[in-house]
């Protein structure tokens, strides 16, 4: 079956622009997370989605939002981009609830310019 | 809060183990995954351990201690294909998939 997918994989914006990326899971997974990687912090866990439904948010500012669609699919948006924002973003999926493996997608690679 | 550490960088031989300690301290501990990455590439599961004790697969194997806060990532006749970075991640108890990393271990596999 196809994995995680996440388009685009790379872009460039300019500071104070907005971008949206997004996410498909695998087929079937409902819980969709989104993670920020950078080389100093690692990987920081920005929120998770389950069935259209934020269930958890981390430590960002609020021009990080998401959401997801009927069909798992979810997208992320940073508006009013920061040099900082510059990362790779990754979305892993999940089944559901409970102790289940993450599939983590490639990645979107965000430059800030 | 919550404190996940692992060193920053090893290095071995090929053909030699390495053990990648991972200690953390988090309030409702529910599971510790491993992760490899690659550079470039997308995190991969490796393990899973939510009660006391080894978990082997293959030439990996994981360990748990909930009462010390520890795990540690065992790789066996190391190949060059095993340098990359290994991930250690916290479940909390929330019953959904969020997980607390660490900043991870950059392994070097030198011939």
């Amino acid at each position: 079956k196809a994995g995680v997918t996440q388009t685009p994989r790379y872009l460039i914006k300019t500071r104070g622009q907005q971008v949206t990326l997004s996410c498909s899971p695998i087929s079937g997974h409902r819980s969709v997370s989104w993670y920020q990687q950078t080389p100093g912090q690692g990987l920081q866990f920005l929120f998770e989605y389950f069935s259209e439904t934020q269930r958890n948010k981390g430590n960002f500012p609020g021009r990080f939002s998401g959401r997801q669609f009927s069909n798992s699919r979810s997208e992320m948006n940073v508006s009013t981009l920061e040099l900082g924002d510059s990362a790779l973003y990754l979305c892993a999926s999940s089944y559901g609830k409970g102790n289940t493996e993450a599939f983590f997608g490639q990645g979107t690679r965000l430059t800030v310019v | 809060g919550q404190n996940i550490d692992q060193p920053t960088e090893m290095t071995a031989t090929e053909g030699a183990i390495v053990q990648i300690n991972c200690t953390y301290q988090t309030s409702g501990f529910n599971g510790l995954f491993w992760y490899q990455q690659h550079a470039g590439e997308a995190p991969t599961f490796l393990s899973y351990n939510v009660l006391d004790g080894l978990e082997e697969k293959g030439r990996f194997s994981s360990f748990l201690s909930r009462s010390k806060g520890y795990s540690y990532l065992l790789l066996k006749e190391l190949q060059m294909k095993d340098s990359a970075s290994y991930l250690c991640a916290v479940k909390r108890n929330t019953g959904f998939q969020k997980l607390v990393f660490g900043t991870g271990t950059r392994l070097l596999v030198s011939p």
